[in-house]
């Protein structure tokens, strides 16, 4: 069953850190770019971070840059998210995504986990 | 930034309405922009890419144009389960996305 499986989320104190993992099933992890999205309650949609196929590169919003580590493990089907000094408008769903790509450009997220819920609260 | 702005906001239509949602982009982005749909609870889906690119299994019902600054979804017949939420996103820069338009079915 082609699917993405989101893991790790939970209630953190402010500061804290927290690794969400991302589980990919059915079809050829490695060829893939990723994408973490995240949404806040009741907000639209705020793209995170990407990490090309092979890992090679790798790209954060302004928002999370220095915080948050994007990395994968194609041996295992694994994406990951580290998140360092967590603040309160870093609640959100956290959602994985496969990209569409073509000749370099990205299309579109074709495939979606569930979302992991962090809520950063004291 | 590439900032995208959809419009309207908030849509109501009937059953069987011809339904447009626009988005616009701060600055052009070829046709690097795909729109999605967004259930309650729900993760997003996406409808369309390269701007007009029907992804595999949505209706035909949904249809997507324009190039630049200035996109469109169309849906030809509206129907119950087309409520939700869409979005837009462009790929040319940095990925955004637009700030979402809430359908309603009267």
């Amino acid at each position: 069953q082609v699917q993405l499986v989101e893991s790790g989320g939970g209630v953190v104190q402010p500061g804290r850190s927290l690794r969400l993992s991302c589980a990919a099933s059915g079809f050829t992890f490695s060829d893939y770019g990723m994408f973490w999205v995240r949404q806040a309650p009741g907000k639209g949609l705020e793209w995170v971070t990407l990490i090309w196929y092979d890992g090679s590169n790798k790209y954060y919003a302004d928002s999370v840059k220095g915080r948050f580590t994007i990395s994968r493990d194609n041996s295992k089907n694994m994406l990951f998210l580290q998140i360092h000094g967590l603040r309160g408008d870093d609640t959100a769903v956290y959602y994985c995504a496969r990209a569409l790509a073509n000749s370099g450009n990205w299309l579109g997220l074709d495939l979606w986990g569930q979302g992991t819920l962090v809520t950063v609260s004291a | 930034d590439i900032q995208l702005t959809q419009s309207p906001s908030f849509l109501s239509a009937s059953v069987g309405d011809r339904v447009t949602i626009t988005c616009r982009a701060s600055q052009g982005v070829g046709r690097w922009l795909a729109w999605y749909q967004q259930k309650p609870g729900k993760a997003p889906s996406l409808l369309i890419h390269t701007a007009s690119t029907l992804q595999s299994g949505v209706p035909s019902r949904f249809s997507g144009s324009g190039s630049g600054t200035d996109f469109t979804l169309t849906i030809s017949s509206l129907q119950p389960e087309d409520c939700g939420t869409y979005y837009c996103q462009q790929f040319d820069g940095f990925p955004t996305f637009g700030q979402g338009t809430k359908l309603e079915i009267q």
